[in-house]
């Protein structure tokens, strides 16, 4: 999963904050799925991004939570007014629509909300 | 929408050990993915399959494209204490032109 950055690691934010998670997809990618994993449970897909335009939502919740890729810089996930349900681990992945490069995974985002 | 199915939910094997592990979906894929996550690590890619009935190695691991297209299969040979993770099968869904969808993955504990 080298190439794909994601800051921070780890993420505390209390109950009502904002939490921005940051994602820079590998060198060469144009593609950013954000998914997120629950304690003993496999990775649910939230979003599907290219630059500057958002592809599918479909797993996405409607309110708090949104996503953008800009034109320069890196994806980000944001989550308004936190709540304990949001903490989980948040992967971002790249891919180049290659048929031979599937999705390549950063290393995660850790959010905990107390 | 589709559903993949992992099994066992996890294993207790001694060092040098093989390994079996399997998942089915509820629909036909057209690919199967096998990824490793490591405690606080993300998932990375071990095998990718893209034929019906293709059997690919990488290393001590061995994955199957099952010929019926719901179901694939991962063996590890003479475990070793550094394949201890969890193993997740992924299939195309779930979102975007190369979205997937994940098992609830198969978490291996070697016992030396």
């Amino acid at each position: 999963n080298a190439g794909v950055m994601q800051n921070p690691r780890h993420l505390v934010r209390r109950r009502g904050q904002e939490a921005r998670l940051r994602c820079s997809p590998m060198k060469g990618h144009s593609h950013v799925y954000w998914y997120r994993q629950l304690p003993e449970e496999g990775l649910k897909f939230m979003v599907y991004l290219q630059k500057e335009n958002i592809i599918d939502e479909s797993g996405m919740p409607k309110e708090r939570f949104s996503a953008e890729f800009p034109k320069e810089g890196p994806s980000i996930l944001r989550i308004q007014q936190v709540v304990r349900g949001d903490s989980a681990a948040y992967f971002c992945a790249s891919s180049s629509l290659d048929r031979d490069s599937p999705l390549h995974f950063g290393n995660g985002t850790r959010l905990t909300v107390t | 929408g589709q559903q993949l199915n992992q099994s066992p939910q996890s294993m207790f094997i001694q060092e040098g050990e093989d390994v079996s592990m399997n998942c089915t979906s509820s629909s036909i894929f057209n690919t199967w993915l096998w990824y490793k996550q490591d405690p606080g690590e993300g998932p990375v890619l071990l095998i990718a399959l893209y034929k019906a009935g293709e059997l690919t190695s990488n290393g001590r691991l061995t994955a199957q494209f099952g010929i019926t297209r719901k179901d694939s299969f991962l063996n590890i040979s003479a475990s070793i204490p550094s394949d201890v993770g969890i193993y997740f099968c992924a299939g195309p869904g779930g979102g975007g032109a190369d979205g997937l969808t994940f098992g609830k993955g198969t978490h291996l504990i070697i016992q030396p």
